[in-house]
């Protein structure tokens, strides 16, 4: 299946932990991107990487780390996770300026 | 940068009826508009797009209106069945042609 598919599906960790989410895309995209979904609801762009290259840092503190080894991953690191980094993590990707394609989503619980 | 303001945050319908969703953007650079609907549980699928070249477009049930002097978009879901019942965002473009910046959302509720 073409899709953009991303792991773990949930995430349960305690204050403090370090924890990585995997994303990769067999669509043949050439840029990708981390949302990040509150509990109410509300998408909001974190980082865009187009062709392993970071083009967008929305304001998102350093503990969060996305690394991109080819342009069809980027996965995203979280250090000294923070009860406040509780939310749904989607990864995206998209060919120039179309539509972007969802993974599934990532539900990240912090304890 | 874009700020993107969608109205109204909750709609219940009948089945059968029409759903209309407006959003405003500020950024007079925008050129792409797509409209996004997430189930429970899944991540938000594109269900259709306008460019600023085109003042409306329509996919079956779905249309969007595009008016680039008042900065306006709408979506319009005709003959709504149970299974449109969702949450829709309208997104507009983050510094022309990179990244989206998406509408709060609007939760549909179609009953039968």
């Amino acid at each position: 299946d073409t899709a953009v598919s991303q792991t773990p599906k949930y995430l349960v960790t305690q204050m403090g932990n370090d924890k990585s989410i995997k994303c990769e895309q067999n669509l043949g995209h050439d840029t990708m991107y981390w949302y990040k979904q509150d509990s109410k609801k509300f998408l909001k762009i974190m980082f865009s990487y187009n062709n392993k290259e970071l083009i967008i840092n929305e304001t998102v503190p350093n503990r969060f780390s996305p690394k991109s080894p080819d342009k069809a991953h980027l996965n995203l690191h979280i250090n000294s996770l923070e009860l406040g980094d509780s939310a749904v993590y989607f990864c995206a990707s998209s060919q120039g300026r179309g539509g972007d394609t969802f993974g599934s989503g990532t539900r990240l619980t912090v304890v | 940068g874009e700020n993107v303001e969608q109205h109204p945050s909750t709609l219940s319908v009948q089945e059968g009826d029409s759903a209309v969703i407006k959003c405003t953007y500020s950024d007079s650079a925008s050129n792409y508009f797509p409209w996004y609907k997430q189930e429970l549980g899944k991540g938000p699928q594109l269900i259709i797009d306008i460019r600023s070249n085109v003042g409306e477009k329509k996919d079956q049930r779905i249309a969007v209106t595009l008016n680039k002097t008042a900065k306006h978009f709408s979506l319009h879901i005709t003959e709504t069945q149970p299974e449109d019942s969702a949450v829709y965002f309208c997104a507009g473009e983050c510094r022309a042609g990179t990244a989206l910046i998406f509408g709060k959302g609007t939760t549909l509720s179609v009953s039968s």
